[in-house]
């Protein structure tokens, strides 16, 4: 499975924007980026998720790489309640085999400061 | 729309024993799916059910076993205890398998073993 890596741990200031890196250099062309986060005490949520193209929603943005590489998760603006793990996962359009398997790494973990 | 729900929340046990956790999905998911998480391993694949048949099973021993009833709800089981054993564990559920899709997340049931 292509793996991703990112970093351990990013510091925001709140209400500005956070931009959270993902490399993803043995992505297939079938393979959608998928962003959940985890916050403390809670189960993993759903944030977005692409396959080429930029996307949006109410609760961020997904820039992609052109050559999908590396993509980057956009928070306009950080509050406190987005202080949380950030895990960027790739799972193969392609792949019914895989079923609902998610391969979690480690995430980053995002701290938003007052 | 309720959310998936997870019980028990907490629950301790001794090794040697064994447990039994419940997962009820979301209205109308037909796929449940149960991850581990620990803070050496982080968040790990144990098993998916679709459709009361299991689709895929993660890297853990035959202690680990789980099953779906005919209206979604899963149960997974931990025979013969051991200590490396506490962590939370979830369950996630969606509509359908091998998509794309959003799974969506209870928040777990924090199992220790002494």
């Amino acid at each position: 499975d292509a793996k991703t890596t990112q970093p351990n741990s990013m510091e925001s200031n709140e209400e500005e924007p956070v931009h959270l890196p993902c490399n993803h250099s043995t992505i297939s062309g079938t393979d959608y980026i998928h962003w959940y986060r985890q916050l403390p005490s809670q189960g993993p949520e759903y944030v977005i998720h692409g396959l080429t193209s930029n996307v949006n929603n109410r609760m961020a943005s997904l820039a992609i790489a052109e050559d999908r590489k590396s993509s980057t998760l956009i928070l306009h603006r950080a509050t406190l309640r987005d202080a949380a793990v950030y895990y960027c996962i790739l799972r193969d359009g392609q792949n019914n085999n895989a079923g609902n398997m998610l391969t979690f790494g480690g995430g980053t973990r995002l701290m938003v400061k007052p | 729309k309720a959310g998936v729900t997870q019980t028990p929340r907490y629950l301790i046990k001794t090794r040697g024993q064994q447990v039994t956790l419940s997962c009820s999905p979301i209205s109308g998911h037909r796929s449940v799916s149960w991850y581990q998480q620990t803070p050496g391993q982080g968040l790990q694949f144990l098993f998916e059910y679709f459709s009361e048949t299991q689709r895929n099973k993660g890297n853990f021993p035959g202690r680990f076993s789980g099953r779906q009833f005919s209206n979604s709800r899963s149960e997974m089981n931990v025979s013969t205890l051991e200590l490396g054993d506490s962590a939370l564990y979830l369950c996630a559920s969606s509509p359908w398998t091998g998509d794309t899709g959003e799974l969506f997340f209870g928040e777990g049931s924090r199992l220790t073993v002494l």
